[in-house]
């Protein structure tokens, strides 16, 4: 599987958005962009996937580039429920198996 | 809906002794995973569950750990006998099927060998 590359952490402060990299240089046209967050002492959850266009739901916005060899995850008012890991992960639409190869994200920290 | 259910959420056992975890994914997923997560680290894939069939077990240690999903709903991960590096979170997920669906994860098992 085609790797990601995240910061270790990020910061942000409550209420502004938030703007979290991944990086995917060797991505093939058949991987998905998937985003999870773990939250401390949980399991991690689902936020947002895409393949080529931005996508948006009730949770966040995802930016994908032209030539997809990167993406953003937006927050768009960060909250201090939204402290958490972040997973950028690529799962391929031909994967049978559909597993996901977990990094080891981005840690995003929110102050009050 | 109900989600992911596993038990116990927490385990203490001697190193070289058994334990066993226990899933029930959400009613109708027909796809189980579980994963270990060790301290600091993402989870990893250790099995990957089609109904009762193993779909993928590339990554499970099999000479001490096994799983099974017997009628394909519920599933049970043994490790016989526990080393000190199996010390981890084991999270135990679920999804409808095999295709770029969704996958939902339980709370975890926080599992501690001394």
């Amino acid at each position: 599987d085609a790797k990601t590359t995240q910061p270790n952490s990020m910061e942000s402060n409550e209420e502004e958005p938030v703007h979290l990299p991944c990086n995917h240089s060797t991505i093939s046209g058949t991987d998905y962009i998937h985003w999870y967050r773990q939250l401390p002492s949980q399991g991690p959850e689902y936020v947002i996937h895409g393949l080529t266009s931005n996508v948006n739901n009730r949770m966040a916005s995802l930016a994908i580039a032209e030539d997809r060899k990167s993406s953003t995850l937006i927050l768009h008012r960060a909250t201090l429920r939204d402290a958490a890991v972040y997973y950028c992960i690529l799962r391929d639409e031909g994967n049978a198996g559909n597993m996901l190869t977990f990094g080891g994200g981005t840690r995003l920290m929110v102050k009050p | 809906e109900a989600g992911v259910a596993q038990s116990p959420r927490y385990k203490i056992i001697e190193k070289r002794q058994s334990v066993a975890f226990w899933c029930n994914p959400i009613s109708g997923h027909a796809t189980l995973y579980w994963y270990q997560q060790i301290l600091g680290q993402g989870p990893k894939l250790l099995i990957q569950f089609q109904n009762n069939g193993v779909v993928d077990d590339s990554q499970l240690p099999k000479d001490r750990f096994s799983a099974e999903r017997l009628k394909g709903v519920d599933s049970t991960l043994k490790i016989q006998p526990a080393k000190l590096e199996d010390s981890a979170v084991y999270l135990c997920a679920s999804s409808i099927g095999q295709g770029v669906f969704e996958q939902y994860f339980g709370p975890g098992t926080r599992l501690t060998v001394t």
